[in-house]
């Protein structure tokens, strides 16, 4: 059974600090992997999409990179800003019959001004 | 880009009630939709998988007479909480995804509240 887990689950930073969030899954045959961020009390907002085959994403400050092999993945977060503040979810995306996502456990973020 | 509502956003209820939850895809034909449950400072679990004219799928553990999914059309899913307890009071969120796509579309979720 796939589970998914991210270190740290809880993180208070102060602004401009670049971040490394982590996260890891037990079976390597994943299809996909995407990082989300749920602010409090609402939905989530799709970050980073990496796809099987490659091994990094990037979208302004955040960069996502995916090491399959060893079922790690890693959120980078440069100068981090009191705005991102929020919970950062990645999610394994598998394929047993349906695509399914498998969250991880999330890393709740804190940028301090 | 694709879009996914869901009605209502809060809602409260007594213990004892039924509950419907509204799940739309605005612009695009979800012929999977999937409704995940956030307990308080948890992440995500599936709860089931939907196809369009289909039954839908539990996940072990999940109640199915409890939490009744009907995917009527290509762009409507509803999640009905039967009988609700406190212990259902919980963040509903779906996703939807297109035919034979790997992506799902989040909506916004429904905060229940059983009293």
């Amino acid at each position: 059974k796939q589970e998914v887990t991210q270190i740290p689950a809880a993180l208070s930073v102060p602004e401009g600090e670049n971040l490394v969030l982590n996260c890891s899954f037990t079976d390597s045959a994943i299809y996909n992997l995407q990082w989300f961020r749920q602010d409090p009390g609402k939905g989530l907002t799709s970050l980073l999409l990496i796809q099987s085959s490659q091994r990094e994403q990037t979208s302004g400050r955040l960069n996502a990179s995916l090491d399959k092999s060893s079922g790690r993945s890693t959120l980078y977060i440069a100068a981090s800003q009191p705005g991102d503040s929020a919970t950062y979810l990645c999610a394994v995306i598998t394929t047993s019959g349906t695509y399914k996502y498998i969250f991880g456990t999330g890393t709740r973020l804190k940028v301090l001004a | 880009g694709a879009v996914v509502s869901q009605h209502p956003s809060r809602v409260i209820c007594k213990s004892g009630t039924s509950v419907k939850i509204e799940c739309r895809s605005l612009d695009f034909q979800a012929t999977t939709m999937f409704w995940y449950r956030q307990f308080p400072k948890q992440s995500l679990m599936l709860m089931a998988t939907s196809n369009e004219g289909s039954k839908a799928t539990y996940e072990q553990g999940v109640e199915k007479d409890k939490f009744l999914i009907n995917h009527a059309s290509l762009t409507l899913s509803t999640l009905t909480v039967t009988s609700a307890h406190p212990e259902d009071s919980s963040f509903y969120i779906c996703s939807a995804a297109g035919g034979g796509t790997d992506t799902q579309y989040f909506g916004p979720g429904t905060r229940l509240t059983v009293l």
